[in-house]
């Protein structure tokens, strides 16, 4: 069974610092891994997602994020946060047959000015 | 071109009763797929629709059932309600059944349960 675990419900960082949120799956095959953001009130937005194409993804927004296999983690980055990036960040391993996503709990973004 | 739209927005059931959910996908999209997500939790898969059959299901128990129609639109039913049921509702839709296919997301009915 697959499974996605985010290390830290809430980060916290200051308007232009670095984001960083972490993902660590568990798959006994090689994953789809997806990173949605969700803003208050609404549905998920897609971040970006691993299909094995690259181990570096770009996403919108400036996010990106690197697939360590070695690691089994599939953590999140911004170079400067901006105060529109405050929402709450799911990470999500898909499978090797069917596209049903397996979520983490979250983690809530905040930014200070 | 039309996002995945949910209806109702909101909604407010008491125990025991049976609520339905609506749904229709992005355009172009044949699949569809419904998510639980509880206060401060990750969604959580219940189950996916296709060619108007139920392909697979999560955790969820048969009170949770749902349907897809031949235009692709979709309803999730719950019956006999409990006080646990009350979260928000994600339908998400996507192309066919493929894996790593991305899912595009609703914006969610928000069920209360009193």
């Amino acid at each position: 069974a697959q499974s996605v675990t985010q290390l830290g419900s809430h980060v916290s960082v200051s308007e232009g610092a670095l984001v960083l949120l972490r993902c660590n799956y568990s798959s006994s095959v090689p994953p789809y891994l997806f990173w949605y953001v969700q803003y208050p009130n609404q549905g998920l937005q897609l971040l970006l997602k691993y299909t094995s194409a690259a181990t570096l993804v770009k996403g919108i927004n400036g996010f990106e994020a690197e697939f360590k296999k070695s690691e089994t983690s599939f953590h999140l980055t911004k170079p400067s946060a901006h105060m529109s990036d405050a929402a709450e960040y799911f990470c999500a391993v898909g499978p090797n047959a069917g596209n049903m996503l397996t979520f983490g709990g979250g983690t809530r973004l905040m930014v200070k000015p | 071109d039309a996002g995945v739209t949910q209806s109702p927005t909101h909604l407010i059931k008491t125990r025991g009763q049976q609520v339905t959910l609506r749904c229709s996908p992005k355009s172009g999209h044949d699949t569809v797929s419904w998510y639980q997500q509880a206060l401060g939790q990750g969604p959580q898969f219940i189950f996916q629709y296709y060619e108007e059959e139920e392909r697979q299901r999560g955790n969820f128990p048969d009170r949770f059932s749902g349907h897809q129609f031949p235009n692709y639109s979709s309803e999730l039913n719950v019956n006999a309600l409990l006080l646990g049921d009350s979260a928000l509702y994600l339908c998400a839709s996507s192309l066919g059944l493929m894996a790593g296919e991305t899912q595009y997301f609703g914006p969610g009915t928000r069920l209360l349960v009193l």
